[in-house]
């Protein structure tokens, strides 16, 4: 059973334009949803996250806008550039209530943003 | 890659022979994690520790075990490797606490079972 659906599994965007990926959960329970960056060879990074007390977060030019009710979540690159390009991975868990605090991972929607 | 340091790197083994992977942190964090990643799967939990010699089971666990007998070293093996676990292993680590819920994680190993 997946509980993190990540769409699309690629995406390629013009430098300036927007990416926007979405992810989609089962979970009621989760309350907290993070989005990591990874570059090739590398460990995935904490890029945003957001809790469903809020339906968007922005930093820079990185948005997640959340839908509590449709359980959905999503990640917005304004202007984005060739430096964006990466692997980006959603996930969620429940981070309330004495858990362990594990991590559900996305399968990840590798972006690629051409000059 | 916030005091997290994998070992081997890189490592190339044989169907059958145990393999353990190593994860040193000097963040003296509480949980540490290893994951593994695969193309159509993402990063997929294998086994986590909320503290010194206490370890639980991921989503993925069949095949491996771990230990961990100090704060700052966390040990995946393979009893017997098979091909399909080549992958490329990933231990992360967190605070606890206020700031639980993020993940800090290495560079990974990259293993291949011939």
């Amino acid at each position: 059973q997946q509980q993190v659906k990540q769409s699309p599994q690629s995406l390629i965007v013009q430098k300036g334009g927007i990416s926007i990926i979405n992810c989609a959960y089962e979970n009621t329970a989760f309350d907290y949803f993070p989005w990591y960056q990874q570059f090739p060879g590398k460990g995935p990074a904490l890029l945003i996250a957001i809790r469903p007390d809020v339906s968007e977060k922005k930093e820079g030019r990185f948005t997640i806008s959340f839908n509590k009710s449709a359980k959905q979540f999503s990640l917005h690159i304004m202007d984005s550039q060739p430096g964006d390009s990466a692997t980006y991975f959603c996930a969620a868990t429940r981070a309330s209530g004495g858990s362990n605090y594990k991590l559900t991972f996305g399968k990840g929607t590798l972006l690629t943003v051409n000059p | 890659d916030a005091g997290i340091t994998q070992s081997p790197r890189h490592k190339v083994t044989e169907t059958g022979t145990p393999v353990t992977l190593r994860c040193h942190q000097t963040e003296n964090h509480r949980y540490m994690y290893w994951y593994r990643q695969d193309p159509g799967h993402g990063l997929r939990l294998i086994h986590y520790s909320y503290g010194v010699k206490d370890t639980d089971k991921g989503e993925v666990s069949d095949g491996y075990s771990v230990s961990r007998s100090k704060t700052e070293d966390f040990l995946l093996t393979l009893e017997s490797a098979t091909s399909s676990q080549t992958s490329v292993y990933f231990c992360a680590i967190s605070e606890g606490g206020p700031r639980r819920e993020k993940l800090f994680f290495g560079s990974g190993t990259q293993l291949s079972v011939l």
